[in-house]
């Protein structure tokens, strides 16, 4: 079966150190990736994608993630966390030849950055 | 640019009823999916339409669900005779319409459905 996994459901990191939130994916084919952040009774906001190219992809508020096919991961960083980046982390997957973004999602990774 | 609208943000229906959840997707946008978010789970989709077509219903329940993207308008998710297992939240997203098919979506910020 197609799935995203997100091990980790919550992540705890100091305020201005480096933060991973990984993802791992099993689909068919060439996915296309992306990460999603939720907050606090809000929708999902868009951060960043993989279609093809560069397996490292810049994203929005400095955030990034880097594909690793031979892994099937595709782990979000930042290299410097923020106390407004916490929230919560959604991983998700398009299958090969499905719509774009009829996605997969992971079950979430919560962000919490201690100031 | 606004951007996804859903209304009711927040919807509270007794057992029996009918919940009607609407979405406005952004200007320029074709392309409509709906999400469901049960608690303690990731979103789950539910159907992708186009403009008065549905292109892919795979995630809906067989029966009292239903959609539509008209013409004119926003698109309606509709559950009849809702059930307290309906509860959760319902998220929409559009995206527009690339020569890839490759544009990411934007959600909306959902609607919250109760069931008491």
């Amino acid at each position: 079966a197609q799935s995203v996994a997100q091990p980790e459901d919550q992540v705890n990191v100091a305020e201005g150190n480096p933060l991973t939130v990984k993802c791992t994916y099993s689909v068919s084919g060439n996915p296309y990736l992306f990460w999603y952040v939720q907050y606090p009774n809000r929708g999902l906001q868009f951060l960043l994608k993989y279609i093809t190219g560069d397996n490292l992809v810049k994203g929005s508020y400095g955030f990034e993630a880097e594909f690793n096919k031979s892994q099937t991961s595709f782990h979000l960083k930042k290299p410097s966390a923020l106390v407004s980046d916490s929230a919560l982390y959604f991983c998700a997957v398009t299958p090969y030849g499905g719509a774009t973004n009829k996605l997969i999602f992971g079950t979430g990774t919560l962000l919490a950055v201690q100031p | 640019n606004a951007g996804v609208m859903q209304n009711p943000r927040h919807l509270v229906r007794r057992r029996g009823q009918e919940a009607r959840l609407r979405c406005s997707p952004m200007k320029g946008h074709s392309h409509v999916y709906w999400y469901r978010q049960l608690p303690e789970e990731g979103l789950k989709f539910m159907v992708y339409l186009q403009k008065e077509n549905i292109i892919d219903e795979s995630g809906m329940p067989k029966e009292r669900f239903s959609a539509e993207f008209p013409k004119e308008g926003p698109s309606i998710l509709r559950i009849q005779q809702v059930v307290r297992g309906d509860s959760a939240a319902y998220f929409c997203a559009s995206s527009r319409d690339t020569p890839a098919g490759d544009a990411e979506a934007f959600f909306g910020q959902g609607t919250r459905l109760t069931v008491v």
